[in-house]
Parts: C-alpha cells; sequence; structure tokens
C-alpha cells in the first residue's frame, strides 16, 4: 500500500542554520507530494507541493524535488528562523485515485534564536 | 483564499454526553470534506470522507455509530461525537476540497478542535 516515512524528530537547529527533513515514500504510479506545516495548537497548512517527477514545490524559503528515481521529496530550507519552529508532515495522494492524503508521522523542529 | 473553520476551537464535556464539531468552508465550495483525529506528538489518523449529499465513507476501525458525520450542504460538514468517553479526548482535525476558485489537488485544512471528556 502507499506509505510516507519521514525523519524521525525532534530536529533543533540554531537561527539560520540550513534544514533538511528527509521524506521518501511508497506508492503505485505517480503520487502528488505535499508537505505540511502545523504551528502549535494549529491545523495544518499546506506549505508546498509537487504533482509530477522533477518538479520543484517551493514557498516561504522552503523547497522540496519529487525524485521518482529515490522515491523522495526531502524538505529543504538554507537559512531557518524561530518562527519556523512547528511540525512538519510529509503526505501523499495517489494519482487517479482516492482523495485521501496518507501522512508520514512529522517531524518536530525548534529553532533557538 | 481557501479558508476553513471549525467550531468550537475547544470543548469540555462530561463523559455520556454528545458533542457537536463544526467544519466550514467560508470561500470556496467544499465537495468533499475529511476528518482527521490527530493524537499527542503523533501524525494524523483520517476518520472519515464526506461527500455532499451523501453517506460518509469511514476508515477500518472507526466506529459509524460512534462518529457521526454529516456533510449537508456545500460549505458544512458536522462531526458528532456521540456518548463520549475520555478515550475520546484528542484533536479533531477537518479539511476540504473543492473544484472552482480553489487548487483542486489541495485539502485546506481548518485550525481543529480539541475535546476533552472529563
Amino acid at each position: 500500500g502507499n506509505s510516507v516515512t519521514q525523519m524521525e524528530g525532534p530536529v533543533t537547529l540554531s537561527e539560520e542554520a540550513f534544514l533538511t527533513i528527509n521524506c521518501t515514500y511508497t506508492a503505485t504510479g505517480y503520487p502528488s507530494l505535499f508537505w505540511y506545516v502545523q504551528y502549535p495548537g494549529e491545523g495544518l497548512q499546506l506549505l508546498l507541493k509537487a504533482t509530477k517527477a522533477d518538479d520543484k514545490g517551493s514557498n516561504k524559503g522552503f523547497e522540496a524535488t519529487y525524485r521518482k528515481e529515490t522515491t523522495s521529496f526531502h524538505l529543504e530550507k538554507g537559512s531557518v528562523q524561530v518562527s519556523d519552529s512547528a511540525v512538519y508532515f510529509c503526505a501523499l495522494r495517489k494519482y487517479g485515485g482516492s482523495e485521501k492524503l496518507v501522512f508520514g508521522k512529522g517531524t518536530k523542529l525548534t529553532v533557538n534564536p | 483564499g481557501a479558508v476553513v473553520s471549525q467550531h468550537p476551537s475547544w470543548v469540555i464535556c462530561k463523559s455520556g454526553t454528545s458533542v457537536k464539531i463544526e467544519c466550514r468552508s467560508l470561500d470556496f465550495q467544499a465537495t468533499t470534506m475529511f476528518w482527521y483525529r490527530q493524537f499527542p506528538k503523533q501524525s494524523l489518523m483520517l476518520m472519515a470522507t464526506s461527500n455532499e449529499g451523501s453517506k460518509a465513507t469511514y476508515e477500518q476501525g472507526v466506529e459509524k455509530d460512534k462518529f457521526l458525520i454529516n456533510h449537508a450542504s456545500l460549505t458544512l460538514s458536522t462531526l458528532t461525537v456521540t456518548s463520549a468517553h475520555p478515550e475520546d479526548s484528542s484533536f479533531y482535525i477537518c479539511s476540504a476540497m473543492g473544484l472552482a476558485g480553489v487548487d483542486q489537488e489541495t485539502q485546506y485544512f481548518g485550525p481543529g478542535t480539541r475535546l476533552l471528556v472529563l
């Protein structure tokens, strides 16, 4: 079945450090891939997405590239800020099938000043 | 655009009572809505999918009679937790997808409702 595996956290960085959160997936066909962010006490917000191989999603300085050969969608940011502290979820949606999202377990990021 | 609201944002109730949570799409018509449950420090667990005017589709292991879902209009879905018990305490999150005026690939999430059953 479809599944998403994220690197386990928590991740703690200093401000302006480089961030990578790994995400790999298992799916048949060509899923769409998403990163959602959840700030403390809030629901999820879409951060970025990619719908086909080699697409790069980007938003707020975050980037992720859809790599079919490695079935990965790693999230990166060159210089994190304290305000980026949140839980990040990688997710996939199966192409042409159900609209359901399959989520990874989430990675908690804490950025210290 | 693509704003989803939930009401209430938090609720405390006594064991054995029922609680209704509303999910509204404020600026688009939601053809499909989803209800999730999130345990502390864990991922989201999909409970059910609902389409306007039809019965909800529940995920395996979710009790239909306990978690009643009604998607009566294109902007409103409700989740009723019947005869709530302490183990139902959780963070409930809804999401919505639409066809017009929004990205059709994206689920837009509400802010969540924290339920505490005493």
